[in-house]
């Protein structure tokens, strides 16, 4: 695997509380993803950055914020978590781009918001 | 906005059958599309892509996908499946008018039985 290090990797928190989710990568890769997966929904894209303090929304962003302070962490952010973000949650490295480089994956943290 | 549509959900099959899982994309002008693999409580591994040229792509444990433009389709097929075949599938595709962001079909779970 590339080196990539979500944590935690299971959460239970309660609604209203805010949480932070953690990517460390070892590949000095430009680029960061945040995925949410879903039964039902496949992946989908929270937030991406393309370089140090360098981020955009994805295409579910509401209720979550992102930093990167530093190349090889990148940090989600639920300010306040309700239960509609109970999911895991996939932190994905990139060399280049996508089209001329495979996404890798972590191994996901499993967020439960009670 | 481009959008991935697998068409099955679930797929169980019997060891060493043969397999196909679909996969729709909606057009636009130039198509990058990826086939990820996710085994049980682990990340997604990208199994193949098609970026350019030949439309026949292969992995190299056995699975095999065809672009077919006129369908708008990219189906996984594989002569002969093993259990250590049983994961979910995910077929993605580029999205250039969302910044060239990886867009991920709903997922389809292959169950290999003995």
């Amino acid at each position: 695997d590339a080196g990539i290090t979500q944590s935690p990797r299971h959460k239970v928190t309660e609604t209203g509380t805010p949480v932070t989710l953690r990517c460390h990568q070892t590949e000095n890769h430009r680029y960061m993803y945040w995925y949410r997966q879903d039964p039902g929904h496949g992946l989908r894209l929270i937030h991406y950055s393309y370089g140090v303090k360098d981020t955009d929304k994805g295409e579910v962003s509401d209720g979550y914020s992102v930093s990167r302070s530093k190349t090889e962490d990148f940090l989600l952010t639920l300010e306040s978590a309700t239960s509609s973000q109970t999911s895991v949650y996939f932190c994905a490295i990139s060399d280049a781009g996508v089209n001329n480089s495979p996404l890798h994956f972590g191994n996901g943290t499993r967020l439960t918001v009670t | 906005a481009q959008s991935v549509t697998q068409l099955d959900s679930q797929v169980p099959v019997f060891e060493e059958a043969p397999v196909e899982l679909r996969c729709n994309y909606s057009s636009s002008v130039s198509v990058y599309l990826f086939w990820y693999v996710q085994y049980p409580n682990q990340g997604l591994q990208l199994l193949l892509k098609y970026l350019s040229g030949s439309t026949l792509v292969e992995s190299i444990n056995g699975f095999e996908a065809e672009f077919n433009k006129s369908q708008t389709s990219f189906h996984l097929r594989k002569p002969s499946v093993h259990i250590s075949d049983t994961a979910e599938y995910f077929c993605a595709v580029i999205d250039y008018n969302q910044g060239g962001k990886l867009i991920f079909g709903q997922g389809t779970e292959l169950s290999v039985k003995p």
